[in-house]
């Protein structure tokens, strides 16, 4: 069974960097799916941040091109989020998720829990 | 980026009713790369539908998926409790996601 942790800290200060790691289980990080970040602010719909295969591969929302960095780590089987110069329109509880490209053509099948990150001083 | 509208904003309905969402797209989502999303307070989003119309396993035949082109339809036939949550569409054709802003399905 395919199981995805988000980890990170919950509390981050304005105009500081997000970082979130996202653990992988039951599925190699190493195959033909990408990897994906998907956040949810307070009251407000599911935004997309990026993905990225484990060749280094990225592909980001344009809204956050600027600021966003995705990363993998193939010898822990994880993939990370750094997102910087966060403001309190940051504060969200941010998704892992898998892309299936291995079977199918790419929806998000399986997801982590979320994690809440406050931006707050 | 392909622009995804979401109707209606909310339904108001009854367990054992039936519900009709739609999605439209802001240009043609190919090869029909279309998902829904449901939601649950304090869950992870679950995939109900990929490829427009295919259910994702696990996923009560109650829901179906619907359309092609630029119009897509989640249908929930005779509402369960757990059924009362928000739903996205979500288009994967592009190398950019997009999301519906949501529709809220409530008792």
């Amino acid at each position: 069974q395919v199981h995805l942790q988000e980890s990170g800290p919950g509390l981050v200060k304005p105009s500081g960097t997000l970082s979130l790691t996202c653990a992988v289980s039951g599925d190699s990080i190493s195959g033909p799916n990408r990897w994906n970040w998907v956040r949810q602010s307070p009251g407000k719909g599911l935004e997309w941040i990026g993905e990225i295969f484990h060749t280094g591969i990225t592909s980001y929302n344009p809204s956050l091109d600027s600021r966003v960095t995705i990363s993998v780590d193939r010898s822990k089987n994880q993939f990370s989020l750094n997102l910087n110069s966060v403001t309190a329109a940051d504060t969200a509880v941010y998704y892992c998720a898998r892309a299936n490209y291995d079977v199918w053509s790419g929806p998000l099948d399986y997801w982590g829990q979320g994690t809440l990150v406050t931006v707050s001083s | 980026e392909i622009v995804l509208t979401q109707s209606p904003g909310t339904l108001s309905l009854s367990p054992g009713e039936g519900a009709t969402l739609t999605c439209r797209a802001s240009q043609t989502v190919s090869s029909s790369y279309l998902a829904w999303f449901q939601l649950r307070p304090g869950q992870a989003p679950r995939l109900l539908i990929f490829g427009a119309s295919t259910r994702a396993t696990g996923v009560p035949d109650r829901f179906s998926g619907s359309g092609s082109g630029t119009d897509f339809t989640l249908t929930i036939n005779r509402l369960e409790p757990e059924d009362f949550a928000v739903y996205y569409c979500q288009q994967y054709a592009s190398s950019l996601r997009t999301f519906g802003q949501g529709s809220r399905v409530e008792i």
